[in-house]
This record gives structure tokens, sequence and C-alpha cells, in this order.
């Protein structure tokens, strides 16, 4: 079975610290990957997604994030965050073969501090 | 504005009460999901609707009977739940395949 795991359970940083977010995920075939977004009081919202291609993909508000296909991992990263960036942020994957089923890392929760 | 509506926002029920929970999106799109979200757990798939019908079952207890009339709307039915089934039960569509989920702001469940 699918599995997806996320490294840091609370991040907590100063605005303009660098991030990085850890994603690893177990299904071992073809995949596509997904950063989702919560904001406080708000609804999950894509951040961005790897279908194929360059393995490095930008997402919206200066997201970013890179595919290691040989270390099953899918970091997210953000050069200098902002007190907005306050947010839960979840890891999840589609694999082939799995039909419908995306399944979620258990989040990683940033605060960033003004 | 999300796209995806789900009603209400918030719902108590007893243990005994039938209940439903309503999703409406407005994207167009032809494949529709349940989630449950519990505090400190991975989101967990419940059932999967592609064009009206059901795909994806994730041996989700019988007290939860979802229908799907159209690719518009996507109900979850509920009956004589559990404490422990009180959570966010969240609601997604999308083009189907692949394509990324569009989720609506949940349905906060509590059940006494």
């Amino acid at each position: 079975a699918q599995s997806v795991s996320q490294h840091n359970h609370h991040v907590i940083l100063s605005e303009a610290a660098s991030l990085e977010l850890g994603c690893n995920y177990s299904y071992g075939g073809t995949v596509n990957l997904f950063w989702y977004v919560q904001y406080p009081g708000q609804h999950l919202q894509l951040l961005l997604k790897y279908f194929s291609g360059d393995p490095l993909v930008k997402g919206i508000k200066g997201f970013e994030a890179e595919f290691i296909k040989s270390k099953f991992s899918f970091n997210l990263r953000k050069p200098s965050v902002q007190w907005s960036d306050t947010a839960e942020y979840f890891c999840a994957v589609n694999a082939h073969n799995y039909g419908q089923n995306f399944v979620f890392g258990p989040g990683t929760r940033l605060s960033v501090l003004p | 504005e999300t796209g995806v509506t789900q009603t209400p926002r918030h719902l108590v029920m007893g243990m005994t009460n039938k209940k439903s929970l309503k999703c409406e999106q407005h994207l167009g799109h032809n494949a529709m999901y349940w989630y449950k979200q519990s505090a400190k757990k991975p989101l967990e798939l419940m059932f999967v609707y592609s064009l009206e019908e059901r795909v994806e079952n994730n041996s989700v207890p019988s007290r939860f009977s979802p229908e799907c009339p159209n690719s518009s709307h996507l109900f979850l039915h509920l009956h004589t739940l559990q404490p422990e089934d009180s959570a966010l039960y969240l609601c997604a569509s999308s083009e189907g395949g692949y394509s990324p989920l569009h989720f609506g702001n949940g349905t906060r469940l509590t059940v006494t």
C-alpha cells in the first residue's frame, strides 16, 4: 500500500528564513505528486504538482519542490518565508495503478514569527 | 471561494441521530471525493465517485452511506455514529484521473 511521510510535525521560523519541508513516499511505480496548503480557517489549496518532465516544479507564492525519484522524495522549498506563510502543509501522492486514491501525509505545521 | 461548497459547516449529533452532509461543486468536474480529517492523523479517503459511479470505497463502516445523484452533488448520510467519528469531513472534486483535487471548507462533525 502507498504511504506518505513528512519529516517534521511543526516547524518554527523567523521571517526571511529559508524553508525546506520533507516528504517521502513508499510507492515504487509511476506517481503524481502534490503539495497542498491549509491556511488557518481556510480550505486546502493546491500549491504545486509534479506529473512528469522537469523534476523541479514551481508553484504559487514562491514555493518550489524537487522530485528525486531515487530517494522517493518530493521536498518543498521557499528561499524566504513570510508571516503569511503560516499554515499547515500536506504532501500527497497519487500512484498510477492505484486509481483515484490520493494518499496524504500527516501534515507539517509551519509557524513564521514576524 | 473554493468552487466546492459544503453544508453544514458544523454539525453536532447524538449517536442515534440520522443526518446528512451535502457537497456541491461548481467547477464542471466529474469526480467527487469524501475525506475524513482527524486530529494528528493523515487525511483518510472514504469514497470516490467518477461520473456518478462509486469507484473507491476504503472499507468505511456502513454507518456512513454516500450518494451521488449527479456530477455536481455528493452526499454523506450518517446513521448511528460513534464518538470516534467526530472529525472534519472534507469534500473534494477533480477533473478525474490524476488531476488535482479541489477541496471544500469541510463540515466539522461532533458526535455526542
